[in-house]
């Protein structure tokens, strides 16, 4: 069975500066694809950025941008001038690639604190 | 723009009364999915429903009941609550995109 680890309970960042959110993941599987949600205060919980595992490129939103390492199997989440709205509960999520319904598999997350 | 509704969103129980969440969409999606969160342990999957007229098992199902009563409704009922299931249960809808699910503001679920 996949897993997704986020060793990174907590994480803080001053404004303006850039912060790194780590995510590992456990699959035998060669294709997949891997996300990073957003869910601020009021909860909802938004898509940021996704990757598709065959592709080499590092996918890139704006101030966004991931590492991904397949080898590694590792997948962490850049975001470049940090702003107040950026605190949020970050979490990464794993999709087995053709499957026929979106049953993605979550971390346990990491709580960002952005520093006026 | 409504996207995913879900009511209530607070509800206090007592152990052994039942309850149902009701979610709803408005943007013509096929699958819908029940997901609760609970601290440190993310977002984990009880039911979903690939289409209308199916429903089937995620993750953590026990305790839980579905219906899928409509392409727009998906509603999630428990039974017989009891304390290990007070979280906050999240309804999300998608259509195609894989991995964009769109998600409900959250129901927090007290049982005492």
């Amino acid at each position: 069975a996949q897993t997704v680890t986020q060793s990174q309970p907590e994480m803080s960042v001053q404004e303006a500066e850039t912060v790194t959110l780590s995510c590992t993941y456990d699959t035998s599987e060669s294709d997949y694809y891997l996300f990073w949600y957003k869910q601020p205060p009021s909860r909802q919980m938004i898509l940021v950025i996704r990757q598709e595992a065959y592709k080499q490129q590092n996918a890139t939103e704006n101030r966004f941008s991931v590492n991904f390492q397949k080898a590694a199997k590792s997948f962490s989440l850049k975001i470049s001038d940090s702003q107040l709205g950026d605190a949020a509960m970050y979490f990464c999520a794993y999709l087995n690639y053709g499957g026929a319904t979106n049953k993605l598999i979550f971390g346990t997350g990491t709580l960002l604190a952005v520093q006026p | 723009n409504a996207g995913v509704t879900q009511t209530p969103k607070f509800q206090v129980l007592k152990t052994g009364q039942s309850m149902t969440l009701q979610c709803a969409q408005d943007m013509n999606h096929n699958s819908m999915y029940w997901y609760r969160q609970d601290p440190g342990m993310g977002l984990r999957l009880i039911y979903y429903s690939a289409s209308e007229g199916t429903t089937d098992k995620g993750e953590v199902p026990n305790g839980y009941n579905v219906s899928r009563l409509n392409k727009r409704e998906f509603s999630l009922r428990l039974e017989s609550a009891a304390p290990s299931q007070t979280s906050v249960y999240f309804c999300a809808s998608t259509h195609r995109a894989p991995g964009e699910l769109f998600f409900g503001e959250g129901s927090r679920l007290t049982v005492l």
